[in-house]
């Protein structure tokens, strides 16, 4: 059982350099999500797709990018890392309807 | 603005004791709320829900109680066991369709 699979699990960036974390899903859900999470802190959300070619921000949007070209994948583009990236990236997914979501195993990127 | 709030970042109960984590939210239009784990290194697992139709929702060990009059929701595990030890997240929405708002997670720890 896949569920949902996020690459890399570690990464380390320097200031200005580029890079997109990957998520696939094979669960079929029409839902997917992007997480961060700083310490001490809840979840916030990057940016959601409701489906294939439709993507829109969450409440921390800036700074990234997202598409959304297939069902099953959902990666998130960082264009200029900053130090203030620096955080655990959560994917998730779930069906139309119900609530659960299901979540990757998070992905640690550190910018210096 | 936190609309979530878990106000302790941490609690430790006794191997056998009830563990009661408590989760408060001010958007009065919140109708839906759950309940996620997370141990270290992992993404958050799903534990238990709640709709606002409800004022208590049970499963095994596991539940859940609303109190909306005072936007107070809480989780009991009883028996606590050592594998409960993890971070747990409360998490509300408004719509079953858009996305939940987080709280800041409480750090449960079981003594043996």
């Amino acid at each position: 059982n896949a569920g949902v699979t996020q690459t890399p699990k570690f990464r380390i960036l320097k200031i200005g350099q580029s890079m997109t974390l990957q998520c696939a899903q094979d669960m079929n859900h029409n839902y997917m999500y992007w997480y961060r999470q700083d310490p001490g802190m809840g979840l916030k959300l990057i940016y959601y797709s409701v489906g294939a070619g439709i993507t829109d921000k969450g409440e921390v949007p800036n700074g990234y990018n997202v598409s959304r070209s297939t069902t099953e994948d959902f990666p998130l583009r960082l264009e200029l890392a900053a130090p203030s990236q620096t955080s655990v990236y959560f994917c998730a997914s779930k069906t139309g309807s119900g609530n659960t979501i299901y979540f990757g195993e998070g992905s640690w990127l550190t910018v210096v | 603005d936190q609309q979530v709030k878990q106000n302790s970042p941490s609690l430790s109960v006794q191997e056998g004791r009830i563990s009661i984590l408590n989760c408060d939210y001010t958007n009065s239009m919140f109708d839906y709320f759950l309940w996620y784990k997370k141990y270290p290194a992992e993404g958050p697992t799903f534990l238990i829900s709640i709709s606002s139709i409800k004022d208590k929702n049970e499963d095994g060990r596991f539940t859940v109680f609303l109190n909306k009059s005072a936007k107070h929701l809480s989780l009991h595990i009883v028996p606590s066991q050592p594998g409960d030890s993890a971070v747990y997240f409360c998490a509300a929405s408004k719509d079953s369709n858009y996305q939940l708002i987080w709280g800041a997670g409480t750090k449960l720890i079981i003594k043996p």
